[in-house]
């Protein structure tokens, strides 16, 4: 079955401080992996996602995610956190057999302090 | 925006109640899902359909369906409505198996 875990419930950061945002993963055949941010009342938002290929992704607002398949990790990262960064994140896997379902994790909500 | 439309915005209701809770996917996605967020479930999948079939089932309960037209658009039917049936649910969609998934801005349900 596919699972996904973040084991932050919180990330409180420094602003211009490095950020990282944890998530691990369990899915049946190869993972697609994908990073979404939530803003209050809205949806989702696709922020980058990792297919095949180098295991370090570039997405939007200058976030990146590391895919190591040993540790079956992919977590997020920044080197230098904003204020607006300030958000709640949903790391997915999606699995490449068994009806492609997109399982999320809990979210982590980020603060970023000024 | 991201193309997916979903109405209404918010609907109260009582228990007990049927609703039904609609979805226009981005164009050309042919894939259509069904996600509700509630404060202490996180993001729970209910349902995938793919160009009008079901492929995929979540934690969907019985008193839940749901089905995909052949224009694409979707819909959700939540029936004999109970308080824990509160949440937003959202729908998004996407296209072949390695793009992302697009999320509507989600119908906000109360249920007194």
């Amino acid at each position: 079955a596919q699972s996904v875990a973040q084991p932050e419930d919180q990330v409180n950061v420094a602003e211009g401080n490095p950020l990282t945002v944890k998530c691990t993963y369990s899915v049946s055949g190869n993972p697609y992996l994908f990073w979404y941010v939530q803003y209050p009342n809205r949806g989702l938002q696709f922020l980058l996602k990792y297919i095949t290929g180098d295991n370090l992704v570039k997405g939007s607002y200058g976030f990146e995610a590391e895919f190591n398949k040993s540790q079956t990790s992919f977590h997020l990262k920044k080197p230098s956190a904003l204020v607006s960064d300030s958000a709640l994140y949903f790391c997915a896997v999606r699995g490449d057999t068994g009806g492609f379902k997109t399982i999320f994790g809990a979210g982590t909500r980020l603060f970023v302090k000024a | 925006d991201s193309g997916v439309t979903q109405t209404p915005k918010h609907l109260i209701t009582a228990t007990g109640q049927r609703v039904t809770l609609r979805c226009s996917p981005r164009s050309g996605d042919l894939s259509v899902y069904w996600y509700q967020q509630s404060l202490d479930q996180g993001l729970q999948f209910l349902i995938q359909y793919y160009n009008g079939e079901e492929r995929a089932k979540g934690n969907i309960l019985e008193r839940f369906s749901a089905q995909q037209f052949p224009d694409l658009h979707s819909e959700l039917n939540l029936s004999s409505l109970e308080l824990g049936d509160s949440a937003l649910y959202f729908c998004a969609s996407s296209g072949p198996i390695n793009s992302p998934l697009h999320f509507g801005n989600g119908t906000r349900l109360t249920v007194t």
